[in-house]
């Protein structure tokens, strides 16, 4: 059974560009976070994708979108990149289970973008 | 505002002692929190969970503790072992949608 798995793992982009982050939840789950951790910080929750809707979103500006598909594979889409998007961004994957979705929740091995 | 502080320092531990951890926070009310391990360059490996009502949990050489009063959470590794050496994250859940909110993390190095 795979896990969480994200794709690049390694990106490298310029200032004013715009970047695609890949997403692959694990089998069995419909609920997908993204989280962006700089570097020697905790994660910082982007937004939440489910049933194919954005359910709920961190301090990030419009800059960051989204989009999750009906297999519940999901992208994360960074505009204008500015130097301080360098991070690693980490998608999180959760099933829906006795009403409460954010119990367990399975991290991939993260995308480390570093913009120059 | 909200924080979420962990021991921002490293901690040294020798193997086959007890590491602990702290986790404060403020102005949450947090319906659970969950402990993570880290390692470099890889995403968070879900360790513990806790909820507002548990006083204390416990998985093979992990122990937590969640006190509501005083808004922390202690985490210890008993009988710590090298392969234990990894940052360990504290997070939050404040929300029904699981959203999680987390410290900055404790390095834990531990020595033969």
């Amino acid at each position: 059974d795979a896990g969480v798995t994200q794709s690049p793992t390694h990106l490298i982009k310029t200032r004013g560009q715009q970047v695609t982050l890949r997403c692959s939840p694990k089998s069995g789950h419909d609920t997908v976070s993204w989280y962006q951790q700089a570097l020697g910080q905790g994660p910082q929750f982007i937004f939440q994708y489910y049933e194919e809707e954005e359910r709920q979103r961190g301090n990030f500006p419009d800059r960051f979108s989204g989009h999750q598909f009906p297999n519940y594979s999901s992208e994360l889409n960074v505009n204008a990149l500015l130097l301080g998007d360098s991070a690693l961004y980490l998608c999180a994957s959760s099933p829906i289970a006795g009403g409460l979705p954010g119990e367990t929740q399975y991290f991939g091995p993260g995308t480390r973008l570093l913009v120059l | 505002s909200q924080k979420i502080e962990q021991n921002s320092e490293a901690l040294n531990i020798q193997e086959g002692k007890t590491a602990t951890l702290t986790c404060n926070y403020t102005n949450y009310s947090p319906a659970y929190l969950q402990w993570y391990r880290q390692d470099p360059g890889r995403g968070p490996v879900f360790l513990l969970l806790i909820r507002e009502n548990e006083k204390e949990k416990r998985k093979e050489r992990l122990k937590v503790t969640f006190d509501t009063t005083l808004k922390q959470s202690l985490f210890h590794i008993t009988a710590s072992q090298p392969a234990d050496s990894a940052t360990y994250l504290c997070a939050l859940v404040t929300d029904s949608w699981g959203k999680l909110q987390f410290g900055a993390g404790t390095q834990v190095v531990v020595t033969p």
